[in-house]
């Protein structure tokens, strides 16, 4: 099947700086990707969904001036977490969809000291 | 608007005895189910599908499901456990939308255990 990679796969910042994620969709062109953010023992809970080229469209509650979504090309997203405060750590996991599927990536495990 | 219910957030099951998950979901149009497996620290990885036609889905390692419209289940199955298939197991479900994409629900997961 496709892959999807995320880099870093864990990342550890001070609170107040910024963290960014990157999803890459190794072997197809995504149409559409998912941010994904996972809380310990719970279900994946779905953050925002983007288009190449154009702004992402976030679920309600979520702040689009803390969690910045940038979908450059067919194949990159980066999810840059603004000011980060230790509530924001989390899993965070992106997933990219093609014509006929939805892939994810392995995850980002967000630790905010 | 659609859900998907996981009864159970906790499953155990002895090596080699039938594994069953269960799911119910609720879908104002036609849904297409999933399985998937998440281990520890990894995203998730599709077990199987149910868009259309057979209601019998098998799936990787072993694992099918069955989709029955009458009781709005999709429960997972297999019928001999391994320590491997320790994971966390989440149903979801969308459905097409007429612009060609969709959106997935998750459950809330179940965990499996497998005692040796």
């Amino acid at each position: 099947g496709a892959v999807v990679s995320q880099h870093p796969s864990r990342v550890i910042c001070k609170s107040g700086t910024s963290v960014k994620i990157e999803c890459r969709s190794l072997d197809f062109q995504a149409t559409t990707m998912f941010w994904y953010r996972q809380f310990p023992k719970q279900s994946l809970m779905l953050m925002a969904t983007s288009n190449e080229g154009s702004k992402a469209t976030y679920e309600q509650g979520v702040e689009k001036d803390k969690f910045l979504i940038n979908h450059a090309s067919l194949t990159l997203s980066t999810l840059t977490v603004t000011s980060a405060h230790p509530e924001d750590s989390s899993f965070y996991i992106c997933s990219a969809r093609n014509q006929n599927e939805q892939f994810f990536g392995p995850g980002t495990r967000l630790t905010v000291l | 608007a659609q859900s998907v219910t996981q009864l159970g957030s906790h499953v155990s099951v002895s090596e080699g005895a039938l594994v069953l998950l269960r799911c119910n979901y609720s879908s104002s149009v036609p849904p297409y189910l999933f399985w998937y497996v998440q281990y520890p620290n990894q995203g998730l990885q599709l077990l199987l599908k149910y868009t259309t036609g057979a209601t019998l889905v098998k799936g990787i390692n072993g694992f099918e499901a069955e989709f029955k419209k009458s009781e709005t289940s999709f429960h997972l199955t297999k019928p001999s456990a391994h320590m491997s298939d320790a994971a966390e197991y989440f149903c979801a479900v969308s459905f097409a939308s007429g612009a060609g994409s969709y959106q997935l629900t998750f459950g809330k997961g179940t965990k499996l255990s497998v005692i040796p």
